[in-house]
């Protein structure tokens, strides 16, 4: 079990449907990540908050739209998503400002598009 | 953004050492090395980091050089649960910008 809580595990949506990923933490984190990771590739880095604010946005397109409610909760908007947007999409929380604060992982929400 | 370089998979036995080199030729003066795993169907787990000298915990110990131009993952004993791709990750001046490199695919063999 990890501490960082992702829902669902799996995901299947249409091109033109709408759905939210979600992402929880109890660690007192204030800062929250989103990473994709395709099959038998490294995770990509996507968005990063601290504080509740956006800090980092690796330039991903706005159908991906990223809300981060208050210090527990992540969530990841979708929207008119792609085939090639199938993949798995991971969570991970950490302390702020802190180049020595690990990174805590969920296990992800696999997303296939269809 | 500087730049990591691993072998692509390594074998080992259980019960063994294994050594896992990382190369980070471009790092500069403030840049953290970290190491992360991924186990199969499970997401990234943080393994261990360093900025200048050797770093021991209870999963691996991280071994630096000097010109910090290369390091070495440590796991002293191998288990069938070591199996899993090992990232090294350069953190960089930009805070929080962790970005994985391709990663060593490690097997061990009982």
């Amino acid at each position: 079990d990890t501490e960082v809580t992702q829902t669902p595990k799996h995901l299947v949506m249409g091109m033109t449907n709408k759905k939210s990923l979600k992402c929880e933490q109890h660690m007192g984190h204030r800062a929250m990540y989103w990473y994709k990771q395709k099959a038998k590739k490294p995770p990509e880095l996507m968005f990063v908050y601290s504080y509740e604010k956006l800090s980092i946005n690796e330039s991903v397109p706005s159908r991906f739209s990223p809300e981060c409610p208050n210090s527990s909760l992540l969530n990841l908007h979708l929207h008119a998503l792609q085939p090639e947007d199938s993949a798995l999409y991971l969570c991970a929380s950490s302390q702020a400002d802190s180049y020595n604060s690990p990174l805590h992982f969920g296990n992800g929400t696999r997303l296939t598009v269809t | 953004d500087a730049k990591t370089t691993q072998p692509n998979s390594m074998e080992s036995n259980e019960e063994e050492p294994v050594h896992l080199p990382c190369n980070h030729s471009t790092i500069s003066g403030t840049d953290y090395i970290h190491w992360y795993r991924q186990l199969p169907s499970q997401g990234p787990e943080y393994v261990i980091h360093g900025l200048t000298s050797n770093v021991n915990n209870r999963m691996a110990s991280l071994a630096i050089a000097e010109d910090r131009k290369s390091s070495t993952l440590i796991l002293h004993r191998a288990t069938l649960r070591d199996a899993a791709v090992y990232y090294c990750i350069l953190e960089t001046d930009s805070w929080g910008k962790l970005q994985f490199g391709a990663g060593t695919q490690v097997v061990v063999t009982p």
